[in-house]
């Protein structure tokens, strides 16, 4: 299996950028297709999409989420961040089955 | 909107079975692979089952594998996950999900919690 690994929890300020990586234990990527997905879990909700195959953002996300990486290495930015932010983020890869999720990076106000 | 509701939980004894649903709309689900996705508590995400948009294929991970099936019904655009044999260790919130293009899980359900005591 593919285990993604992501720092438990990120400190950040608001107004400030945010950057949380995942790294994979093999290659997700396929010729120049990234099969790294990102999402985002407020307190209480369901995980939304956020980042499809490491770049591309889904439909209604805002513009200052951004995703980037290849192969094994992934980072998801927010640039700037805000309090609606404050959530924890998973990364997902469909690399291969069993399709599996970062442990998940917590994001808190520092 | 895309709408994906889940019902059936509950608390159930090691050993049993409980059989999960979820009601899907707003979108042509006959076109779709869908899954199940849980959560255990203060944990994080574990992909359960997908199933085709037929329903002719399925696939699980090995922690599961032999003890859930997931089955659809497109007439009624309704998903299910049979939980047979549960264990302590499927205590979760399950989330009823579109497994989009084989890749992302691109909508979900609110979630539905399984709790498996004595």
């Amino acid at each position: 299996d593919i285990v993604l690994t992501q720092s438990p929890v990120l400190a950040v300020s608001l107004g400030q950028r945010a950057t949380i990586s995942c790294r994979a234990s093999q290659s997700v990527s396929i010729s120049s297709i990234n099969l790294m997905h990102w999402y985002q879990q407020k307190p209480g909700q369901q995980p939304k999409l956020l980042i499809y195959r490491a770049s591309n953002l889904a439909s209604g996300i805002p513009a200052r989420f951004s995703g980037s990486g290849s192969g094994t290495d992934f980072t998801l930015t927010i640039d700037p961040v805000q309090a609606d932010d404050i959530a924890a983020y998973y990364c997902q890869q469909s690399r291969e089955s069993p399709w599996t999720f970062g442990g998940g990076t917590k994001l808190e106000l520092k | 909107e895309v709408q994906l509701v889940e019902s059936g939980g509950g608390l159930v004894q090691p050993g049993r079975s409980l059989k999960l649903s979820c009601a899907a709309s707003g979108f042509t689900f006959s076109n779709y692979y869908m899954a199940w996705v849980r959560q255990a508590p203060k944990k994080g995400l574990e992909w359960v089952a997908t199933i085709s948009t037929s329903g002719s294929r399925t696939y699980y991970p090995d922690s599961v594998k032999g003890r859930f099936t997931i089955s659809r019904d497109n007439a009624k655009s309704s998903l299910y996950l049979q939980m047979n044999s549960l264990k302590s260790e499927d205590t979760a919130t399950y989330y009823c999900a579109r497994h989009a293009h084989w890749e992302t899980f691109d909508y979900w359900g609110q979630g539905v919690m399984v709790t498996v005591s004595s």
